[in-house]
């Protein structure tokens, strides 16, 4: 039973455009929410987080939007630029278990110059 | 300072025998974790450790795999006797752990094991 799911395996999106990738859970305990970005052959780096306290967190041009009663959250990223070409990851956390992971099976993102 | 080691970056083995992934985590971090990748899908946990406590071992699928930190410090995950389905890319990951506190975790690059 997967408790992380990004439904959208791919996204291609036209350089300086929004890029906006989605992430649903279904597990309540979680109260910690993460974005990692990984390149091919390199581990996933830490990109923005979000705190179930809140709705929204903001890191330049990265925006974490989290919905609480639908159990969703969202990244935004803009403008996008080819640098931002990866597979993006959701990850979730639940106090009572600690600070591991929980992730989504990845989103591709393509920004076309 | 250096980021979260991982060795070998790639190691391929034959079906049935034994293989050890090493993680050398950022130096300070008292959390160590270990995860996993198969092809096309989303990082799986497998165990995790946390100063001196017992490890969360709820991830490991089998008692295949086992894992132990040394020192606090370096970490060994050992697969014995690899079946095919073992072939994925090992990722082990640090934190700083602080109690109370929610901690972003740092990942090495990766080990990618294929059992043939």
């Amino acid at each position: 039973d997967q408790q992380v799911k990004q439904n959208s395996p791919s996204l291609s999106v036209q350089e300086g455009r929004i890029s906006i990738l989605n992430c649903d859970y279904t597990n309540s305990m979680f109260d910690y929410f993460l974005w990692y970005k990984k390149y091919p052959a390199e581990g996933p780096t830490f990109l923005i987080s979000i705190s179930s306290i809140k709705d929204k967190n903001e890191d330049g041009r990265f925006t974490v939007f989290l919905n609480k009663s639908a159990k969703h959250l969202s990244l935004h990223i803009v403008p996008s630029q080819p640098g931002d070409s990866a597979v993006y990851f959701c990850a979730a956390s639940a106090g009572a278990a600690g600070n591991k992971l929980t992730f989504g099976g990845g989103t591709r993102v393509l920004v076309k110059p | 300072g250096a980021g979260v080691s991982q060795s070998p970056s790639n190691k391929v083995t034959e079906k049935g025998k034994d293989v050890e992934l090493r993680c050398d985590p950022i130096s300070g971090h008292t959390a160590l974790y270990w995860y996993r990748q198969s092809l096309g899908q989303g990082l799986e946990f497998l165990i995790y450790f946390q100063g001196n406590s017992a490890p969360d071992k709820s991830g490991l699928p089998s008692d295949r795999f086992s894992a132990e930190r040394t020192g606090g410090s370096v970490s060994t995950l050992t697969i014995q006797r690899t079946q095919q389905e073992d072939s994925a890319v090992y990722l082990c990951a640090s934190s700083t752990d602080r109690v109370g506190a929610k901690n972003i975790q740092y990942f090495g690059a990766g080990t990618r094991l294929s059992v043939l």
